[in-house]
């Protein structure tokens, strides 16, 4: 268990609809990462947040969005969606925001879209 | 911009064999690289890292990685293959200059026959 939740462990939504993700940091841990896993992307960096503000941004859509709250949790929204967004979505979190930092992953969200 | 290349997608060894899994990567500064393990519906679980301390890097699990900035490489090795290992492995670089941003390679999966 590395400390890190993911909610919900399963969405099963149709095309078109909006989605939200939540992860809970690790306690302690300032920054979340959030990433998505398919099978013909392979594990793809979505989007950073660090202590609320955003710190980097990787191929994330702009149908997707995400923000950190000030209890640190994060939530990842994904909007207009199509088949090709059926994923794995992964949450990490980290203490800083340093490149030598473990970052701790969560347990994902699967997302099929219908 | 940086990348890893996992060399075989798949890696069947014998029970009590060496495993080796081969990592190349490719950056314009000196990175910072990580090995990591995917177990089936689980989330990615950190094996060891390396930031520019010890070349020969120590993991859990009785994983350890050389760091050969000649051969651009970064090779995980296990002297004996246990069935519990069975699982996918993820090679990630991530530049040293303070950018978080983890570059996955396409992953190997490793099986381990009886």
């Amino acid at each position: 268990d590395s400390g890190v939740t993911q909610t919900p462990k399963h969405l099963i939504t149709a095309t078109g609809q909006r989605v939200t993700l939540r992860c809970s940091p690790r306690s302690g841990d300032l920054s979340v990462y959030w990433y998505q896993q398919s099978l013909d992307q392979g594990l793809q960096f979505l989007i950073q947040y660090y202590n609320g503000e955003e710190r980097a941004k990787g191929n994330i859509l702009e149908r997707f969005s995400a923000q950190q709250f000030p209890d640190l949790h994060s939530e990842l929204n994904l909007s207009s969606l199509e088949l090709g967004d059926s994923a794995l979505y992964f949450c990490a979190s980290s203490q800083d925001w340093t490149s030598s930092d473990t970052q701790y992953f969560g347990p994902g969200t699967r997302l099929t879209v219908l | 911009a940086q990348s890893v290349t996992q060399l075989g997608s798949h890696v069947s060894v014998s029970e009590g064999a060496l495993v080796l899994l081969r990592c190349n990567y490719s950056s314009s500064v000196p990175p910072y690289l990580f090995w990591y393990v995917q177990y089936p519906n689980q989330g990615l679980q950190l094996l060891l890292k390396y930031t520019s301390a010890a070349t020969l890097v120590k993991g859990i699990n009785g994983f350890e990685a050389e760091f050969k900035k000649s051969e651009t490489s970064f090779h995980l090795t296990k002297p004996s293959a246990h069935m519990s290992d069975a699982a996918e492995y993820f090679c990630a670089v991530s530049p040293s200059g303070g950018n978080e941003k983890l570059t996955f390679g396409t992953g190997t999966r490793l099986t381990i026959i009886p």
